[in-house]
């Protein structure tokens, strides 16, 4: 079955650390991943696509179809990136979007 | 542009009621998706509208059905409600003609308890 996998429900790192949030996804096809996050108050928004491989905010995240996974990076962490985030898989010319369970990242001054 | 936009915010309803949802995508776009959050949990992909007809649907049953207008707003009806459908529902809007860079818009959510 297509599913996201977050291992990690809460992460908490010191400003200025590096974070990495970890997605892993189950799919045989050819997978579009992104990862959404949710400020607190503020609705679900698209952050990054990795058929874009762009970087917002200083996060990256790179598909490594070998190891299925889609992890989130970023060198030195803000207060304000403390949020929620979510892995998405979108199923191959589908319009199915399976979320994994949210990573809550706290990063504390 | 007020994006997308949601109503009612919150919504108490006895199990067994029939409840109505509803959501206008943002300005532009011509397709919205209904999903559901438990507590806890990811975004569950319910089903996608597109010019009025149900598009794809997700691993719900036929108590939860849909409509789109067509000024592309929808609604999302759920009978018989079960306290298992308590949780938040989130719209979705995006545009159909987009490069593969599939990008959805979420709306605020409605909360919807079953007692």
């Amino acid at each position: 079955a297509q599913r996201v996998t977050q291992p990690e429900k809460l992460l908490s790192v010191f400003k200025g650390a590096p974070v990495e949030l970890k997605c892993n996804y189950s799919y045989s096809g050819s997978p579009e991943l992104f990862w959404y996050v949710q400020y607190s108050r503020q609705r679900l928004q698209l952050l990054l696509r990795h058929i874009s491989r762009e970087s917002i905010k200083g996060f990256t995240a790179d598909l490594n179809k070998g190891e299925t996974s889609f992890h989130l990076k970023k060198p030195f962490a803000q207060e304000e990136d403390s949020a929620m985030y979510y892995c998405a898989l979108r199923l191959y010319n589908n319009n199915d979007m399976r979320f994994g369970a949210g990573t809550r990242l706290t990063v504390k001054p | 542009d007020a994006g997308v936009t949601q109503s009612p915010t919150h919504l108490i309803k006895t199990r067994g009621q029939q409840v109505t949802l509803r959501c206008s995508p943002k300005s532009g776009h011509d397709t919205v998706s209904w999903y559901q959050q438990a507590l806890g949990q990811g975004p569950q992909f319910i089903f996608q509208y597109y010019e009025e007809e149900e598009r794809q649907r997700g691993n719900f049953p036929d108590r939860f059905s849909g409509h789109q207008f067509p000024n592309y707003s929808s609604e999302l009806n759920v009978n018989a409600l079960l306290l298992g459908d308590s949780a938040l529902y989130l719209c979705a809007s995006s545009f159909s003609w987009q490069p593969s860079s599939y990008e959805q818009y979420f709306g605020p959510g409605t909360r919807l308890t079953v007692t």
